[in-house]
């Protein structure tokens, strides 16, 4: 079956633009979270969705955000791009609310702001 | 918070050697532990969980790791090293300390290993 499907791969932002990555989770899964991955801070979590409800968050201003339609694919924006916004952002799904199956990560999205 | 904890940056090993990549971990409760590995430019890839039962866990491409409750470790092992198998290797586990009773994996900062001819 399909994986995780990250788009796009690559992309290019000035400062100052906003962005939108997109992630189709494994067919059945409804649980969606986000990282961000830099070199400096590591694998940082951004955010879980399941079933379209935000049940978690973490520690990132509120230029990031993300939404999870009835299909559980995912998108998550980020507004007013910074330099240190440049990352690799990784998205992973799991089947269930308790993350029993584990997570199945993504190729993620390399974004660079200029 | 749960939190993992990597302390070695990098491990150097000759490839047939057999190689350890060490994790240790604070939690409350029963951990959920996991090991991911990934190659330049790429996503994580899932190796081993550990959720319950046996302390042994045999995962993918020969590694498995071994839950030591009384240690507080969940290291990884391969008893014979391939050049193929240097990469980024990352220890996490489950927070579910969500407001929304969500969860999360929270990483340790990840082990780099070399494998030498």
């Amino acid at each position: 079956k399909a994986g995780v499907t990250q788009t796009p791969r690559y992309l290019i932002k000035t400062r100052g633009q906003q962005v939108t990555l997109s992630c189709s989770p494994i067919s059945g899964h409804r649980s969606v979270s986000w990282y961000q991955q830099t070199p400096g801070q590591g694998l940082q979590f951004l955010f879980e969705y399941f079933s379209e409800t935000q049940r978690n968050k973490g520690n990132f201003p509120g230029r990031f955000s993300g939404r999870q339609f009835s299909n559980s694919r995912s998108e998550m924006n980020v507004s007013t791009l910074e330099l240190g916004d440049s990352a690799l952002y990784l998205c992973a799904s799991s089947l269930d609310a308790g993350a029993r199956g584990g997570y199945t990560f993504g190729s993620g999205t390399r974004l660079t702001v200029v | 918070a749960q939190s993992v904890a990597q302390p070695e940056d990098q491990v150097n090993v000759a490839e047939g050697n057999p190689l350890t990549v060490k994790c240790t971990y604070s939690v409350s409760g029963n951990p959920y532990l996991f090991w991911y590995v990934q190659y330049p430019n790429r996503g994580l890839q899932f190796l081993l969980k550990y959720i319950t039962g046996d302390n042994l866990v045999k995962g993918s491409y020969g590694f498995e790791a071994e839950f030591n409750k009384s240690q507080t470790s969940f290291h990884l092992k391969k008893p014979s090293a391939l050049v193929s198998d240097s990469a980024l290797y990352f220890c996490a586990v489950r927070d579910m300390g969500g407001p929304g009773g969500g969860n999360k994996l929270t990483f340790g900062t990840g082990t780099q290993l070399k494998v030498e001819l």
